[in-house]
């Protein structure tokens, strides 16, 4: 069964820490693998994508790690700030599934505190 | 680029009257539209994908005849709520892929629907 795990499911840390969400899949065939941000009441936004062959991939303070071999994948947050409150999802494209087959993972949603 | 916008941005309805949710692809043409369906602390789930000029394909568990879609244009999809019920209320939030943006989907900032 395809299937996106994140984790952990919610996560407190301090204005300018640093901090790794996890995410592990088991879909396949595999296409590409993105992580959103998705503000609360509001639709996903795209940080990264990264395909079978990608092994990282940065965007300004975010970090995305894939190794396609143990189907996990991390997303790296420096010097957070209180503007990254936010549910971060991670999503892995089903290649040759059905038109936009993408499995969601639940999310994992991080608060940063001053 | 790649901008997707949807109206309302959040509805409260009484039960049993219908809601009309439109999602637009602003910046270019969406050959392909996603309506999805989140509930709190949930992940998306897809409800339908439909073409331009084509009927929509509904997930499996998902009433075609409550929940109307029209792609009628190549930047414009609609989903109707049919007589709405309190259960119905959620988060609805559209997403697009056009020709030439290969496979990714533009989300939308997403609709809150509430029936009362």
């Amino acid at each position: 069964k395809n299937q996106v795990e994140q984790s952990p499911q919610s996560l407190i840390i301090l204005e300018g820490k640093n901090c790794t969400l996890q995410c592990n899949y088991t879909v396949s065939p595999f296409s590409n693998l993105r992580w959103y941000k998705q503000d609360t009441g509001r639709g996903p936004v795209s940080l990264t994508i990264m395909t079978f062959s990608e092994n990282t991939k940065s965007n300004g303070r975010y970090t995305a790690t894939l190794d396609a071999d143990t189907k996990q994948s991390s997303l790296h947050i420096t010097a957070s700030q209180l503007s990254d409150s936010a549910s971060y999802i991670c999503v892995v494209t089903n290649y040759g599934g059905s038109q936009g087959n993408l499995i969601f993972g639940k999310g994992t949603k991080l608060s940063v505190k001053p | 680029g790649a901008v997707v916008s949807q109206h309302p941005s959040r509805v409260i309805c009484k039960s049993g009257t219908s809601v009309k949710i439109e999602c637009r692809s602003l910046d270019f043409q969406a050959t392909t539209m996603f309506w999805y369906r989140q509930f709190p602390k949930k992940s998306l789930m897809l409800m339908a994908t439909s073409n331009e000029g084509s009927k929509a394909t509904y997930e499996q568990g998902v009433e075609k005849d409550k929940f109307l879609i029209n792609h009628a244009s190549l930047t414009l999809s609609t989903l109707t709520v049919t007589s709405a019920h309190p259960e119905d209320s959620s988060f609805y939030i559209c997403s697009a892929r056009g020709t030439g943006l290969g496979e990714t989907q533009y989300f939308g900032p997403g609709t809150r629907l509430l029936v009362l």
